[in-house]
């Protein structure tokens, strides 16, 4: 079955640090992954997604993650955190085995930002 | 303004009651999604629809009835309410990724 895992339900970063975020999803085929972000009390807004090509993807907000098939993994990351990016970050894995337009979400990591 | 929407959003109803809400999109996707949220739960995917008169079970639709007329809109209909049921849900919108409306906070007492 397809799964996405976010090991880390919180993490807190000091701002102006870096960060990264952990997905590892299992998919049986050839998988399209996402990130959003959920600021309290909204919905979900789409960081980046990944569908082919290079495996290195940019988002919006200057965050970036990187696909790593050999470790099914999809990291998210930005070089320096804004207290503003303080939110839930969801990953999610879609694809041919769940019709390309279902998606599976992970639990979702709380990201705290410190002064 | 273009985008998807979701009525009401917030709202208190009554175990045993039947309350629908509402999504609307101005996209034109031929996809639409509702998804409820629980701690610990992360998003749950109740129903799909891939276009108008077509929809499908997802993971957790026992309870809810959705329908799909027109293009742009997908109700979600709550039959007779229960307490499992309070949760914020949310709609969302697709032909390659997913557009997420603001969601609807219910509360069942």
């Amino acid at each position: 079955a397809q799964s996405v895992t976010q090991p880390d339900i919180h993490i807190t970063v000091s701002e102006g640090a870096s960060l990264e975020l952990r997905c590892n999803y299992s998919y049986g085929a050839t998988p399209y992954l996402f990130w959003y972000v959920q600021s309290p009390g909204q919905g979900l807004q789409l960081l980046l997604k990944y569908f082919s090509g290079d495996t290195l993807v940019q988002g919006i907000k200057g965050f970036e993650a990187e696909f790593k098939r050999s470790q099914s993994s999809f990291n998210l990351r930005k070089p320096s955190v804004h207290w503003s990016d303080a939110a839930e970050y969801f990953c999610a894995v879609g694809g041919m085995n769940t019709g390309f337009q279902k998606l599976v979400f992970g639990t979702g990591t709380r990201l705290l930002v410190s002064p | 303004d273009a985008g998807i929407t979701q009525s009401p959003r917030y709202k208190i109803t009554e175990t045993g009651r039947q309350v629908t809400l509402m999504c609307h999109q101005t996209w034109s996707h031929s996809y639409m999604f509702w998804y409820r949220q629980d701690l610990g739960h992360g998003l749950r995917l109740i129903y799909y629809s891939a276009a108008a008169d077509i929809t499908d079970k997802g993971e957790v639709p026992d309870g809810y009835v959705v329908s799909r007329s027109k293009t742009e809109n997908f109700p979600l209909t709550l039959e007779s309410a229960t307490r499992s049921q309070t949760s914020v849900y949310f709609c969302a919108s697709s032909e390659r990724e997913q557009y997420f409306g603001p969601g609807t906070r219910l509360t069942v007492t």
